[in-house]
Order: C-alpha cells, then sequence, then structure tokens
C-alpha cells in the first residue's frame, strides 16, 4: 500500500501570509492526488486533482504542485476563510489512501 | 444541484449493527462510483472502501474487510454502509463520497454513529 506523509501536522499563519503544505508519497502516484479542505464539522471540499488542476470556484490563492513522490499545495495571501483542516489523497492504485492532514489555524 | 443526503445520527450499543444511508440526486447514481471515508472524532480521513454503482461489485481498504458492507438501492439512487458487531471504535462519522476519475467531487453531510454501552 502506498503510504502518503503529509508535513507539518499543524501550521499557526496569519491572515495575510502565505503557506505550503507538503505531501510525500511512499513511492511515485505520477500526480494522481487530489487536495481537499475540510471545516470544523463540515465534510471535506475538493481543492485540487490530478496535483496542479484546481476544482471549480477555488480561489486562484490555491495552487497545487509537484511530481513523483513529492507534492504541495500553496496557499497565497490567507484569507480568514482559509482556516481548517488540509489533506492530501492518492489515487494510484486502491487503497486511496489520505495523507494526515494538516490543521491551519490563526496566529 | 447535485448531492448526496446521508440518514441521521445513529446511537448504538456494543455488538449491534448499523445500516447508513446516502441517496445522491442531480445526476445518473450509475455512472459514478460511491466511496465511504471514516473519520473518528479529532482524527483524519480514513478511506473505506468503494462500491461499482453499475456491476454493485465493492472493494474494501484492509481494515475494513469483515464487519463492513456497502450495499446498493439502485432504483431509489441510495448507497448503503453497514457495520455489524459495532465496537467502541466504530464511533465516528461517516461520509460518502461520489469518485470522478481520481478525486471525489461531491461529499454527503456525514452520518455520526456513536457507539456506547
Amino acid at each position: 500500500d502506498i503510504q502518503m506523509t503529509q508535513s507539518p501536522a499543524s501550521l499557526s499563519v496569519s491572515v495575510g501570509e502565505t503557506v505550503t503544505i507538503t505531501c510525500r508519497a511512499s513511492e511515485n502516484i505520477y500526480s494522481n492526488l487530489a487536495w481537499y479542505q475540510q471545516k470544523q464539522g463540515k465534510s471535506p471540499q475538493l481543492l485540487v486533482y490530478a496535483a496542479t488542476n484546481l476544482a471549480d470556484g477555488v480561489p486562484s490563492r490555491f495552487s497545487g504542485s509537484g511530481s513523483g513522490t513529492q507534492y504541495s499545495l500553496k496557499i497565497n495571501s490567507l484569507q480568514s476563510e482559509d482556516f481548517g483542516s488540509y489533506y492530501c489523497q492518492h489515487f494510484w492504485g486502491t487503497p486511496w489512501t489520505f495523507g494526515g492532514g494538516t490543521k491551519l489555524e490563526i496566529k | 444541484q447535485i448531492q448526496l443526503v446521508q440518514s441521521g445520527p445513529e446511537l448504538k450499543k456494543p455488538g449491534e449493527t448499523v445500516k447508513i444511508s446516502c441517496k445522491a440526486s442531480g445526476y445518473t447514481f450509475t455512472n459514478y462510483g460511491m466511496n465511504w471515508v471514516k473519520q473518528a472524532p479529532g482524527k483524519g480521513l480514513k478511506w473505506m472502501g468503494w462500491i461499482n454503482t453499475n456491476t454493485g461489485e465493492p472493494t474494501y481498504a484492509e481494515e475494513f474487510k469483515g464487519r463492513f458492507a456497502f450495499s446498493l438501492e439502485t432504483s431509489a439512487s441510495t448507497a448503503y454502509l453497514q457495520i455489524n458487531n459495532l465496537k467502541n471504535e466504530d464511533t465516528a462519522t461517516y461520509f460518502c463520497a461520489r469518485r470522478v476519475g481520481q478525486y471525489f467531487d461531491v461529499w454527503g453531510a456525514g452520518t455520526t454513529v456513536t457507539v456506547s454501552s
């Protein structure tokens, strides 16, 4: 099974700052990676698919990058509505495992 | 609009059975696979498996083989998750999610299952 290692586990940042969350796969997943945002008490929402493609309606301050085993989600100029938890998920063969998550908190 | 509506919260005792529903609307149910995701309190997301809504064939992640069962009622565009012989560690929120290619684009609101004696 492919393991997804996400870092950092938590991050305390201020509005307006830029953050990068990374996800490392235990083997090459050929860009078959999605990123989700989850607000407290809500279901996850798709942000990025195929490593770099923004889902419909997602603000352009979000961007995904990476290839092979290393992937990143970057959020430019953080807004208050961006705080919550973020998860990566690979789709290179089942099980389609999630990363451990990154909790983004207000400083 | 496209949506997945899940059944309400459940309170069960250890050893009991629970069956959660996920009703799809706004799209052709059999065109997309349905996935189930577990989130224990304060924890991350865990993929449980998926069911092919065309053939009814389920695929389970290793941890969820045995007591867990995915099923369909295609005429009602509904997917089900049944958990038998409930244990305390089954206490969690369970999400259904539609898969489109290599991502989950629509999620249900989640069903909270609490197992307590």
